[in-house]
């Protein structure tokens, strides 16, 4: 069972380039995030997915787009890099409704290190 | 809005020491509650979590209790491994219908033989 897949694992980047990174599900989850985190900051949410065809903003979207065209799929998109948006970046997914109270699990990926120079 | 506090780390014991990692949160109503952990070079896992007001979770000898009188969810292990060598997360998903977490800052443990 591979879970979420995320790609690519590390990247180094100039500043002004466009960046896709790729995160895919296997488990039909029905909501996806994109995280980042960094050293003293913890874990910051980007965008979020509640279900194919809908996307939110979280705490820090400014600078990343995203889209969610299927189930599985939810690619994260630096449109111009900036040597901010250094970090490490986790997809995560869960399954629960709005009205299941006792899951609300998140299966994270392996994350993805960009560096932008 | 929703909010998590945990201890500001790195905290470093030695095996089969007693270890407490404090979290705190504020929130509106009953949020879920949550630790995770995040192994070297892993993503982040579930390590335990509760649901309601004096919940106990429980995993891996790892313990944290829900208490709604002081806002708490604190982590306890009573004999720690190398292995539990780690950073771990606290975290809160609020009633409002939201399915997204709040994390916490994390605190990262390292365990000496």
């Amino acid at each position: 069972i591979a879970g979420i897949t995320q790609a690519p694992t590390s990247q180094i980047l100039a500043a002004g380039r466009r960046m896709t990174l790729r995160c895919t599900q296997d488990m039909r989850h029905n909501a996806m995030y994109w995280y980042r985190q960094d050293l003293g900051l913890g874990l910051r949410l980007i965008h979020y997915s509640n279900t194919a065809g809908t996307t939110g903003k979280g705490e820090v979207p400014d600078g990343y787009s995203v889209s969610r065209a299927n189930t599985d799929d939810f690619p994260l998109t630096l449109a111009s890099a900036v040597p901010s948006q250094t970090s490490v970046y986790f997809c995560a997914s869960s399954y629960s409704t709005y009205r299941d109270t006792n899951t609300g699990e998140l299966f994270f990926g392996e994350g993805s290190r960009l560096t932008v120079l | 809005g929703d909010s998590v506090t945990q201890m500001e780390g790195p905290v470093t014991l030695s095996e089969e020491a007693f270890l407490t990692i404090n979290c705190t949160y504020t929130a509106t109503g009953y949020p879920s509650l949550f630790w995770y952990v995040q192994y070297p070079g892993e993503g982040l896992q579930l390590l335990l979590k509760a649901t309601k007001a004096d919940d106990k979770g429980s995993n891996k000898g790892f313990e944290a209790t829900y208490r709604k009188e002081t806002t708490s969810f604190h982590l306890e292990k009573g004999s720690v491994q190398v292995s539990d060598s780690a950073v771990y997360f606290c975290a809160l998903r609020g009633r409002s219908g939201s399915e997204k977490l709040v994390f916490g800052k994390g605190t990262k443990l390292t365990v000496n033989p």
